[in-house]
């Protein structure tokens, strides 16, 4: 059973890093073709990709942050992390991250954390 | 990057009746290499995490009920739910995979008489 769950520091101020942590069990992102993806969704509003990274530490990110963004991945204890860079009030919004394997469901988000709550505020 | 265009915005049904739910994007999401489409469209229920349900535009992800039937190629897809449950109240959106950046479509809230 594939598992994942995001954490966060909840709220933080403009301008601060936010950092983002995904634990997940049943897979490993040493395996051959899984990756973990980063999401996230203003309240009320849709949904916007962030970066994926994949076993082999290959990263993907969304231009549209204009290198804010860092993922990486700590394999051997099963974690994944986004931070982004010089936060503010446009970043609040639920984060999740999810599963994605090349050789699963043509490589998209097949699972999906529950979700943490950023709220940047001054 | 492509630009995925959904439709409804919106849409209300009773119980039993049948859906369609657009998408439109503006690149095709057609391989040439494997003649896949690199569409998929998630279903979002409140207060939960998006579900997925359908991926290469028309394959069921597992456990998904046969009512949900995605179709499509190239830039034009839809998702269609047949016999509409109450369960089925939430919002859909759809996916491109096709090139980075990844993009949803805006959503479409299905909503039950």
């Amino acid at each position: 059973q594939v598992t994942l769950k995001e954490s966060g520091p909840g709220i933080l101020q403009p301008s601060q890093t936010l950092s983002l942590t995904c634990t997940f069990s049943g897979f490993s992102l040493s395996t051959y073709g899984m990756g973990v993806g980063w999401i996230r969704q203003p309240s009320g509003k849709g949904l916007e990709w962030l970066a994926n990274i994949w076993w082999d530490d290959d990263k993907y990110y969304n231009p549209s942050l204009k290198n804010r963004l860092t993922i990486s991945k700590d394999t051997s204890n099963n974690q994944a992390f986004l931070k982004i860079t010089n936060v503010d009030t446009a970043d609040t919004a639920t984060y999740y991250c999810a599963r994605i394997c090349i050789t699963i469901a043509a490589g998209v988000m097949d699972a999906w954390g529950q979700g943490a709550s950023v709220t940047v505020s001054s | 990057d492509i630009v995925m265009t959904q439709s409804p915005f919106s849409l209300a049904v009773s119980e039993g009746e049948m859906v369609t739910i657009n998408c439109k994007s503006s690149q095709s999401l057609l391989s040439s290499g494997n003649q896949k489409n690199y569409l998929a469209w998630y279903q979002q229920k409140p207060g939960q995490s998006p579900k997925l349900l359908i991926y290469y535009a028309s394959t069921r992800q597992s456990g998904v009920p046969d009512r949900f039937i995605g179709s499509g190629s190239g830039t034009d897809f839809t998702l269609t739910i047949s016999d509409v449950q109450a369960e089925d109240l939430a919002d859909y959106y759809c996916l491109q995979h096709y090139s980075s950046p990844l993009t949803f479509g805006s959503g479409t809230k299905l909503e039950i008489k």
